[in-house]
């Protein structure tokens, strides 16, 4: 069964402080795997989008690493603000549809609060 | 750019009411999606469509119906609503040809069932 497990639930970190979110995955067959940001409210924005054969990208303080390996993916957030306050929600890509288009597993997300 | 837009952004209804949410988006794409989020779950495939006229079901499409007829606009509707319908209810839409098939989320539709 696809799934994307995500730790943890929550976190509350203070201004300034880094941190790390951590997904763990099994999707076949894998296509891609995202890093999304929803603020409260809103709908999920993408940060990060990496391939099987990716193992890092960034996006300002937002650095996402991939395992393809073990099937774990960290999302890693330096000198947080507090407009950081939000859920991050890890979504693994499977090829779907003879590969016209992807399929997304959603993980249930962090929910990261970040304090003065 | 206008994007992609959902309408009402908040709908309160009654049990056995038939309600529409509305999706329109201005870049021409492909694909759209309609996904559900609830506490406790990750957001939830309800239907989605490649084309004007092509649609297909999700993970999650009892109770729900949708169509397009026009490649910019993908309403769904619960012909019945359900206490279990009270979601929060997102579209989606992308563009295959564009290498990962990015997906760009509306706003979100709040639905209450009472």
């Amino acid at each position: 069964k696809n799934q994307v497990e995500q730790s943890p639930q929550s976190l509350i970190i203070l201004e300034g402080k880094n941190c790390t979110l951590q997904c763990n995955y099994t999707v076949s067959p894998f296509s891609n795997l995202r890093w999304y940001k929803q603020d409260t409210g809103r709908g999920p924005v993408s940060l990060t989008i990496m391939t099987f054969s990716e193992n890092t990208k960034s996006n300002g303080r937002y650095t996402a690493t991939l395992d393809a390996d073990t099937k774990q993916s960290s999302l890693h957030i330096t000198a947080s603000q507090l407009s950081d306050s939000a859920s991050y929600i890890c979504v693994v890509s499977a090829i779907f549809g003879g590969g016209a288009t992807n399929k997304l597993i959603f993980g249930t997300g962090t929910l990261l609060a970040v304090q003065p | 750019d206008a994007g992609i837009t959902q309408s009402p952004r908040y709908k309160i209804t009654e049990t056995g009411r038939q309600v529409t949410l509305m999706c329109h988006q201005t870049w021409s794409h492909s694909y759209m999606f309609w996904y559900r989020q609830d506490l406790g779950h990750g957001l939830r495939l309800i239907y989605y469509s490649a084309a004007a006229d092509i649609t297909d079901k999700g993970e999650v499409p009892d109770g729900y119906v949708v169509s397009r007829s026009k490649t910019e606009n993908f309403p769904l509707t619960l012909e019945s609503a359900t206490r279990s319908q009270t979601s929060v209810y997102f579209c989606a839409s992308s563009e295959p040809g564009q290498g990962v098939h990015e997906q760009y989320f509306g706003p979100g539709t709040r639905l209450t069932v009472t």
